[in-house]
């Protein structure tokens, strides 16, 4: 994934709102993604899921887009919550290697 | 159920000390990975393991970064001699699946000081 060292892109929102984040990947022969949230100090906590042969799944207050024309992926947070701020990373995984690509982390803020 | 277990959480050593730190993965889960993640990125990979074979190591910087997983389980990673770059921190993470294409689950990472 690309980096953009200690300046993250970062989605301020306010509690109860909404949130999207948003990723780009790399490979177009990817057929794994995940959604991974990060608290400071802590390791990456898996969200959710999607294989290529679907273009939506839905956990608990989250859904994750999978638009495959044009390689973009999205997370959406239902009612935010303080909880919920984090640094959140999209990963890739290519055919059977189950070998992680990690995207650009975003930072979500929420804001009370 | 127990998740990925590393430890020591916190190491500071001056360069050119060795350290190392250990994984125990989830109960059951073949596969195994280590990854270094830098300030304000995402994780790298640096080596996965099936069982206790090593099936790519090519991220792996040999000369002085070395890893073992003897009996298919627990597993160390090394560094010797450290340097300031190797300032990071060390993740494990595991997966139930030997091929194809599962979610990772990650310990909660060793933070390495080189001084």
């Amino acid at each position: 994934g690309e980096s953009v060292g200690l300046h993250l892109p970062t989605l301020s929102v306010q509690e109860g709102d909404n949130s999207i984040i948003n990723c780009a990947y790399s490979n177009s022969a990817s057929d794994y993604f995940i959604w991974y949230k990060q608290e400071s100090g802590k390791g990456p906590q898996f969200i959710i899921d999607i294989r290529s042969n679907m273009d939506k799944r839905q956990g608990q207050r989250v859904t994750v887009l999978l638009n495959k024309t044009v390689k973009h992926l999205s997370l959406q947070i239902a009612a935010t919550q303080p909880g919920d701020s984090a640094v959140y990373f999209c990963a890739e995984n290519t055919g059977t290697a189950s070998k992680l690509t990690f995207g650009t982390g975003t930072r979500l803020q929420v804001t009370l | 159920e127990a998740g990925v277990v590393q430890s020591p959480r916190y190491k500071i050593i001056e360069k050119k000390q060795p350290v190392a730190f250990w994984c125990n993965p989830i109960s059951g889960h073949n596969t195994l990975y280590w990854y270094r993640q830098n300030l304000g990125q995402g994780p790298e990979l640096l080596i996965r393991y099936e069982n206790e074979e090593a099936v790519d190591d090519s991220q792996l910087p040999k000369d002085r970064f070395s890893a073992e997983r003897l009996k298919g389980v627990d597993s160390t990673l090394k560094i010797q001699p450290a340097e300031l770059g190797d300032s990071a921190v060390y993740l494990c993470a595991s997966s139930p699946r030997t091929s194809g294409s599962s979610a990772q689950f990650f310990g909660p990472g060793t933070r390495l000081t080189v001084l």
